[in-house]
């Protein structure tokens, strides 16, 4: 029940396409939900996150869309460009109303390649 | 503004040997601390997360143990490294207030031969 199932596993898209992470959960507990991105040798970096009383969340081409009743949200990055290539993790966690410090459950991670 | 600190960035030593890797972090108070490892090309394994001084929580049994001697440092060690422990080690933090969320550190990759 605390698993966070992401998809794909690897993704190649074209330079200025849409590239399409998808994540599930199955906690209806889960109440905050970020995205990672991750370029080799480094640590995973803060990209966008929503909480689920909002079904979209926007910054620059970073795009959360939500579906709580699906249980499942995903990340819309458009007009790809190649320095988008990275590892992308999904997380969710419960934050509550009293603070955040709680524990991320990671997805395994979607590898995004960006061609010229 | 807060930053995390890892050291070493890398490190390479003999199976049977101790290890001690360091986390620290500045601009805040009181953060919940964590430690992760990264197989190679693989996702994100909680190790430990401490909420204070002294209060460790370990979250996969191994051969590593963490220690949180003062509020803003983080160590993570071993008595004898297995070539199982190779990886890239990750130290992240996360305030306790409403809006904060997770960062982490840039890492420390260790290889055991």
């Amino acid at each position: 029940q605390q698993q966070v199932k992401q998809s794909p596993q690897s993704l190649i898209v074209q330079k200025g396409g849409i590239s399409i992470i998808n994540c599930a959960y199955e906690n209806t507990a889960f109440d905050y939900f970020p995205w990672y991105q991750q370029f080799p040798g480094k640590g995973p970096a803060l990209l966008i996150a929503i909480r689920p009383d909002v079904s979209e969340k926007k910054e620059g081409r970073f795009t959360i869309s939500f579906n709580k009743s699906a249980k499942q949200f995903s990340l819309h990055i458009m007009d790809s460009q190649p320095g988008d290539s990275a590892t992308y993790f999904c997380a969710a966690s419960i934050r509550g109303l009293t603070g955040g410090g709680n524990k991320l459950t990671f997805g395994t991670g979607t590898q995004l390649k960006v061609e010229l | 503004s807060q930053t995390i600190h890892q050291w070493p960035a890398t490190l390479v030593q003999p199976v049977g040997s101790p290890l001690s890797l360091e986390c620290t972090v500045e601009g805040t108070s009181n953060p919940n601390l964590y430690w992760y490892r990264q197989a190679a090309g693989r996702g994100l394994q909680l190790l430990f997360y401490s909420v204070g001084i002294g209060q460790i929580s370990s979250e996969v049994p191994q051969n590593l143990s963490a220690s949180r001697p003062q509020d803003r440092q983080f160590i993570l060690s071993s008595k004898k490294l297995l070539l199982s422990d190779s990886g890239f080690y990750l130290c992240a933090w996360w305030g306790k207030s409403v809006g904060d969320e997770q960062f982490f550190g840039p890492g420390t990759r260790l290889t055991v031969l």
